[in-house]
Formats: structure tokens, C-alpha cells, sequence
């Protein structure tokens, strides 16, 4: 999972509040994708991005979350009005462009607690 | 969609033992099988992958075999050292989307 930067690592957010979580794919890949990870679970896909589009976000909640991938900068995770619900580590992975069967790589994740 | 079924939940095994994790799949239209390995406080790591058209793949002490026909593919871990310790994920799917299982905890005892 080397390359793949998201920031901030660790967040505290108050409920209410909105949080970023930015996400830097590895250098040559066009392809993000977000899951999410609650406590002692497994890795839910959310939305999966190219370059100014958004492919595929049938795992996003309808409400509150959003995400973009603009041509200039990092893909950014956004959580509007936050819930305690909404504690969860948050990974962001990438792919080369055109790799069928994708070979994803993970960052670090961005750990959000909503207090 | 996708669904994956992943087992067991814990496994504990001594130091030098083999480990085996297994996962079923639903969609036989899933192509691309990878495994993950997760440390604490750590993102997943792919560790090794397998593609459809191929029956078995090793790498040193890790192998994976998949079974299209039986829609099941396994982790096999040889001469288990303590620094494998860690959550495995098995994923399924294709160009686009990997659904994952819900993980493995292996502890490997010295």
C-alpha cells in the first residue's frame, strides 16, 4: 500500500459537524475507490471514481456523503452533519487505468470519530 | 451482487503449523480473486491475487487455489512465524468493484 496517501490519519469531529478525509492515489493510477470499515468488520465498498467522474457509488449512503475526484488534486471524502454511526476507519485505494480484474492498493486510512 | 462468505473468523495456530482460510463467492462472473493482509491500525495489504484462469498461485510460504467450478478459493500459510499475526481479507469481483469477506484473525503462537 505504498503510495497511496490519505490525510488526516487519525479526526475528532462533534456530531454536526463536517468532516474531509483527502485521498492522494499512487503516482500513474486514475482509479479511486473508498470503503469503509467499521469496528472488528470487513471493508465496504462505497464509491469508485475516475478523474472528474464518478463510476460507480452504489455503496454511499444516499444522504450526507459525498465524493469527488477532480482533474487537479486529491479525491476528497466528504461527511456532512456527522452521527456517531459514522465512527469508522476510511481506506481509499487505487488502480492503473484499464487493469481488468484491478489490482487495488490500499493507503493507510483516515480514522474519523464522531463524538 | 457479490457476496462473500469468509472462514473461519479466529484461527490460533503454533509457530511452524500451517494456516488455511477459506471463502466462498456467489457471482460466477467474478474474475479476480486477491487476499489482504491487515495489521493493526494499518490499511489492508495485498499479499497475492489470483485471476480465473488460473487454478493455483504460490509465493514463498503463500499459496491460493480457486475452484471456479465450486465458486471457492483458499489461503494456504506454511511454516506460520509470529509476524504473520495479523486480520486476512479474501475479495471477489471484477474490472470495477471487490466485495470483501469479513476477515480472519490469525494468531500464530511462538
Amino acid at each position: 500500500n505504498a503510495g497511496v496517501m490519505q490525510n488526516p490519519r487519525h479526526l475528532v469531529r462533534r456530531r454536526g459537524q463536517e468532516a474531509r478525509l483527502r485521498c492522494s492515489p499512487m503516482k500513474g493510477h486514475s482509479h479511486v475507490y473508498w470503503y469503509r470499515q467499521l469496528p472488528e468488520e470487513g471493508l465496504k465498498f462505497m464509491v469508485y471514481l475516475q478523474k472528474e467522474n464518478i463510476i460507480d457509488e452504489s455503496g454511499m449512503p444516499k444522504e450526507r456523503f459525498s465524493a469527488e475526484f477532480p482533474k487537479e488534486g486529491p479525491s476528497i471524502l466528504r461527511i456532512q452533519q456527522v452521527v456517531r454511526g459514522d465512527s469508522a476507519a476510511y481506506f481509499c485505494a487505487s488502480s492503473p487505468w484499464g487493469d481488468s480484474g484491478n489490482t487495488i492498493y490500499f493507503g493507510e486510512g483516515s480514522w474519523l470519530t464522531v463524538v | 451482487g457479490e457476496n462473500v462468505e469468509q472462514h473461519p473468523s479466529t484461527l490460533s495456530v503454533q509457530e511452524g503449523d500451517s494456516a488455511v482460510i477459506k471463502c466462498t463467492y456467489s457471482d460466477s462472473a467474478s474474475n479476480y480473486f486477491p487476499w489482504y493482509k491487515q495489521e493493526l491500525g494499518k490499511g489492508p495489504q495485498l499479499i497475492i491475487d489470483i485471476r480465473s484462469n488460473v487454478g493455483e498461485k504460490k509465493d514463498q510460504r503463500i499459496a491460493v487455489t480457486l475452484n471456479k467450478t465450486a465458486k471457492h478459493f483458499s489461503l494456504h500459510i506454511t511454516e506460520t512465524q509470529p509476524e504473520d499475526s495479523a486480520v486476512y481479507f479474501c475479495a471477489a469481483g471484477g474490472f470495477q468493484k471487490l466485495v470483501f469477506g469479513t476477515g480472519t484473525r490469525l494468531l500464530v503462537s511462538p
